[in-house]
């Protein structure tokens, strides 16, 4: 299967701790996301990558979270000094085009304690 | 801004019976609107889509209409199966070939044998 990879599926850390999460995208889509989506919600976006370009920021991404796509493959999303507001799923989603279809990754849970 | 609000509450129903899961929306310009499904363990994939007014979309006996008197944008099947249980995502994007999705809270369905 090469579909959206995101690792790790679940990290548990304690507030004040950094931790970062990795999205492998599938290999011929060029755009990346990421959204995050706590219990009871549907998924809420974050920050999007066409390539390696950061082309636009949701005011949801404090200063604390930072995200790269270095070469245009692989992306990360770090959060520092975390809270435990910042429980939640991250997801990272794909895409190819501009049809709206997203091709998501199953998450990577976050747990603060 | 734009957003979509989906219906309170989970859906409990017996295999075989009529689905129904409401779904409006507000927006400016002319959104396209999306239903994702996640499946328990899996990430969310795009079930159907419909990208202007009158549009219905369809996948797996699902169907949709973009309505835009009401905007709405109801989800429906005939005959569930116990396969069908699954999360649903109503989500819009702002305008056809924009990938940034606004997803509603989704909904919960359960079908009984």
């Amino acid at each position: 299967d090469t579909g959206v990879s995101q690792d790790p599926r679940h990290k548990i850390t304690k507030r004040g701790q950094n931790v970062t999460f990795r999205c492998d995208p599938i290999s011929e889509h060029n755009r990346l996301y990421w959204y995050r989506q706590t219990l009871g919600q549907g998924p809420e976006f974050l920050t999007y990558f066409q390539n390696e370009a950061q082309l636009e920021k949701s005011r949801l991404l404090s200063d604390r979270f930072s995200a790269e796509r270095p070469k245009g493959s692989f992306s990360t999303l770090e959060i520092q000094r975390t809270e435990q507001g910042d429980s939640a799923m991250y997801l990272c989603a794909t895409a190819s085009g501009n049809t709206g279809e997203l091709f998501f990754g199953e998450g990577s849970r976050l747990t603060v304690l | 801004g734009n957003s979509v609000t989906q219906m309170e509450g989970p859906v409990t129903l017996s295999e075989e019976a009529f689905l129904t899961i409401n779904c409006t929306y507000t927006a400016t310009g002319y959104p396209s609107l999306f239903w994702y499904v996640q499946y328990p363990g899996e990430g969310l994939q795009l079930l159907l889509k419909a990208t202007k007014a009158d549009d219905k979309g369809s996948n797996k006996g699902f169907e949709a209409t973009y309505r835009k008197e009401t905007t709405s944008f109801h989800l429906e099947k005939g005959s569930v199966q116990v396969s069908d249980s699954a999360v649903y995502f109503c989500a819009l994007s702002a305008y056809y070939g924009n990938n940034r999705l606004a997803f509603g809270k989704g909904n919960q369905v359960v079908v009984i044998p």
